[in-house]
C-alpha cells in the first residue's frame, strides 16, 4: 500500500531554534498534503493544507509565520516550526492525498498518514 | 461546526473478547464517517468507512454502521486478537477532504 514517511521521528531542541519536519510520499504523487498536531490524549487537529506549487491554507488560529509550510514537489512537504517554544511541543502528523487512479487499479483511500514526529522544546 | 466524540480509553481486554468503541458526531451536513487505526510506530491507516446513512463499513472483522438517527458510528469486532492492539480514531469529513478526528481510543488485547 501507499507509504508516507516523516523525518525526523523525534526531535528535541532548545527554545528559540527552528525545526524542520519532512513529509514524503514514497510511492505515489500527492497533490495535497495535510499537517496535523496532536496533544496528549486529544484529537488530531488540522493545522494547514498544502498544495504542490502554491501557498498553504492555514486553519483558524494557526500562525502561518510560526509554522512555515512548503510543498515544493508532488512527493515532499516540509513544516518548519520557527523560533520554537515549549508550548510548541507536540506530536506533528502529516498526511498525503493521492492522485486519483486514471485507469485500472484499485481506488485509493482519501489520505495516507505518516508515522508522526515528536517535537520537544526545552 | 463538526466534531467527533469517541469513547475514552484505554480499553484492555482478553483475546477473543468482543470489542466495541462508541463514536458519535456532530455535523452541519451529511458527512462521510471513518475509522482509522494506528499500530505502534506506524501512521494512521484507514480501517473502514461509510458514506451515507445505514451504510455498513467492514474490514478485518471490524464493522461500523452509519446511524443518522443517533449520529453514531460505533466500531465493533466480535473476537479480537493480540494483533488488534492499537489506537483507534473515529473521524468525519463533509467533503472527503478535511478530516475531523476524535481523541482516539487505545486498545490493548492480552493473550
Amino acid at each position: 500500500g501507499a507509504v508516507v514517511s516523516q523525518h525526523p521521528s523525534r526531535v528535541i531542541c532548545k527554545s528559540g531554534t527552528s525545526v524542520k519536519i519532512e513529509c514524503r510520499s514514497l510511492d505515489f504523487q500527492a497533490t495535497t498534503m495535510f499537517w496535523y498536531r496532536q496533544f496528549p490524549k486529544q484529537s488530531l487537529m488540522l493545522m494547514a493544507t498544502s498544495n504542490e506549487g502554491s501557498k498553504a491554507t492555514y486553519e483558524q488560529g494557526v500562525e502561518k509565520d510560526k509554522f512555515l509550510i512548503n510543498h515544493a514537489s508532488l512527493t515532499l512537504s516540509t513544516l518548519t516550526v520557527t523560533s520554537a517554544h515549549p508550548e510548541d511541543s507536540s506530536f506533528y502528523i502529516c498526511s498525503a492525498r493521492a492522485l486519483p487512479q486514471t485507469s485500472g487499479g484499485t481506488p485509493l483511500p482519501t489520505q495516507y498518514f505518516g508515522p508522526g514526529t515528536r517535537l520537544t522544546v526545552l | 461546526g463538526n466534531s467527533v466524540t469517541q469513547m475514552e480509553g484505554p480499553v484492555t481486554l482478553s483475546e477473543e473478547a468482543f470489542l466495541t468503541i462508541n463514536c458519535t458526531y456532530t455535523a452541519t451536513g451529511y458527512p462521510s464517517l471513518f475509522w482509522y487505526v494506528q499500530y505502534p510506530g506506524e501512521g494512521l491507516q484507514l480501517l473502514l468507512k461509510a458514506t451515507k446513512a445505514d451504510d455498513k463499513g467492514s474490514n478485518k472483522g471490524f464493522e461500523a454502521t452509519y446511524r443518522k438517527e443517533t449520529t453514531s458510528f460505533h466500531l465493533e469486532k466480535g473476537s479480537v486478537q493480540v494483533s488488534d492492539s492499537a489506537v483507534y480514531f473515529c473521524a468525519l469529513s463533509e467533503n472527503d477532504y478535511k478530516l475531523s478526528f476524535g481523541a482516539g481510543t487505545t486498545v490493548t488485547v492480552r493473550a
